[in-house]
């Protein structure tokens, strides 16, 4: 079963900040948190992925609570291209390296 | 970064074949792949883990004879849908890498069609 629970769907305004939720409360020490998107008819596309600390490359931010239970993913300017099925997944680093996908959030961007 | 090559995108294929789908890890070695089917307006449900050299490990509720999975290289796994049924038409999706830590890299899927 996934571990994580996100908002089924979301709506963000062109330009402006998306900031997606997920709530990961039962994640282990040696699980990563990572985030990948789906557009329509594609396969998911890796976005970023972290551990404890927060992080950022050309695509999004990622900030994890200090607990680590919870994660928000940031588009910081949702351009309507970012429209598409959001998904948050936690995996250990170790083991077989499994990757359940929960339900994801849908995220619309309006003009 | 790291490319996972899925072939074909889409296939048409009558009931009662069998259809085979490619999955190349095109700049890296992958010991491991996952396959993962997903129906419209749904999430991607694991089928499978392909080994290198060794049998896949199927997920509970998948038949392994329908769904044959080979990693015959450090490159290649494909999976072969026997004797497709209408109910097997989906979007098959295969990915790669992951080990470390590092993410996973996902194929741009084969819709099957099974008329």
């Amino acid at each position: 079963d996934a571990k994580t629970t996100q908002p089924p769907s979301m709506d963000c305004a062109e330009g402006r900040a998306a900031n997606l939720p997920c709530n990961h409360s039962t994640i282990s020490g040696n699980e990563y948190v990572y985030w990948y998107r789906q557009i329509h008819s594609q396969g998911p596309q890796y976005i970023i992925h972290g551990l404890k600390n927060n992080e950022t490359n050309e695509m999004a931010s990622l900030i994890i609570t200090e607990d680590r239970k919870s994660s928000t993913l940031i588009l910081p300017h949702a351009t309507l291209r970012d429209t598409a099925v959001y998904y948050c997944i936690v995996r250990a680093d170790t083991g077989g390296f499994k990757t359940i996908f929960g339900a994801g959030t849908r995220l619309f961007v309006k003009a | 970064g790291a490319v996972v090559s899925q072939h074909p995108s889409w296939v048409i294929c009558k009931s009662g074949t069998s259809v085979k789908i490619e999955c190349r890890s095109l700049d890296f070695q992958a010991t491991t792949m996952f396959w993962y089917r997903q129906f419209p307006k749904k999430s991607l449900m694991l089928m499978a883990t392909s080994n290198e050299g060794s049998k896949a490990t199927y997920e509970q509720g998948v038949e392994k004879d329908k769904f044959l999975i080979n990693h015959a290289s450090l490159t290649l796994s494909t999976l072969t849908v026997t004797s497709a049924h209408p109910e097997d038409s989906s979007f098959y999706i295969c990915s790669a890498g992951g080990s470390g830590g590092s993410p996973l890299h996902f194929g741009n899927g084969t819709r099957l069609t099974v008329t």
